[in-house]
């Protein structure tokens, strides 16, 4: 089944300890980007990429660090949380990019 | 600041209806235009998308484009209860993406 996996779905860490969210797709999408989604304020971009070791920032990178060193993984690395990452989290690919994504399912983080 | 501005709702319809959403985008060099849907707890699912001015269909959905306007719209023809889910218009300049805060819409029976 075509799909983005993240991992884990839910996550509750304390502010300043590292944590790493995954994300794979098995469809050889080139693109791949992640989203925070807050109330009120919609999805927005954290980071994307355009292929292998190919990456840029979107609209609130700050925090977050990414890294594509294989085609179908793109991990989310929060080197410091602090709790106003308290969001929920999306993962999503696409073969073009111009044609839309595909989301996988989300992760729920809290930072106490 | 690019933006994509939606009406929050919440939009209801009686089954059977056209549903009608629209958003409004503020950087006039986006490129293409994608409507997802968001259940509740879910992740958004891409509907369909358009970068021409004009219409494209896709079975009971109808995605609108005024360049000149700034504005996107989406039809929902015949809606069902199943459709009741928050509708999220987007847009590209590039490689970057942004969302509006979605149009909530309930099908009544």
């Amino acid at each position: 089944e075509a799909q983005v996996t993240q991992n884990p779905r839910y996550l509750i860490t304390v502010t300043g300890k590292k944590l790493t969210v995954t994300c794979s797709q098995n469809m050889n999408h080139e693109y791949m980007s992640w989203y925070r989604q807050d109330p009120g304020l919609g999805l927005r971009q954290i980071y994307y990429s355009m292929n292998v070791e190919v990456t840029d920032k979107g609209d609130v990178p700050e925090g977050y660090k990414v890294s594509r060193k294989e085609k179908r993984n793109f991990p989310l690395i929060l080197e410091s949380p602090s709790p106003n990452q308290t969001s929920l989290y999306f993962c999503a690919s696409s073969p073009q990019g111009y044609s839309g994504y595909t989301f996988g399912s989300g992760t729920r983080l809290t930072v106490v | 600041q690019k933006e994509v501005e939606q009406n929050s709702g919440p939009l209801s319809v009686p089954e059977g209806a056209i549903a009608s959403l629209n958003c409004t985008y503020s950087d006039r060099g986006s490129q293409s235009f994608f409507w997802y849907r968001q259940y509740s707890g879910k992740s958004p699912e891409l509907i369909m998308f358009i970068y021409s001015n004009g219409d494209k269909e896709d079975g009971r959905f109808t995605a609108q484009l005024n360049k000149a306007s700034q504005y996107v719209s989406l039809l929902i023809r015949d809606s069902q209860p199943s459709d009741s889910a928050t509708y999220l218009c987007a847009g590209n300049t590039g490689n970057q993406f942004y969302f509006g805060t979605g149009t909530s819409l309930t099908v009544i029976p």
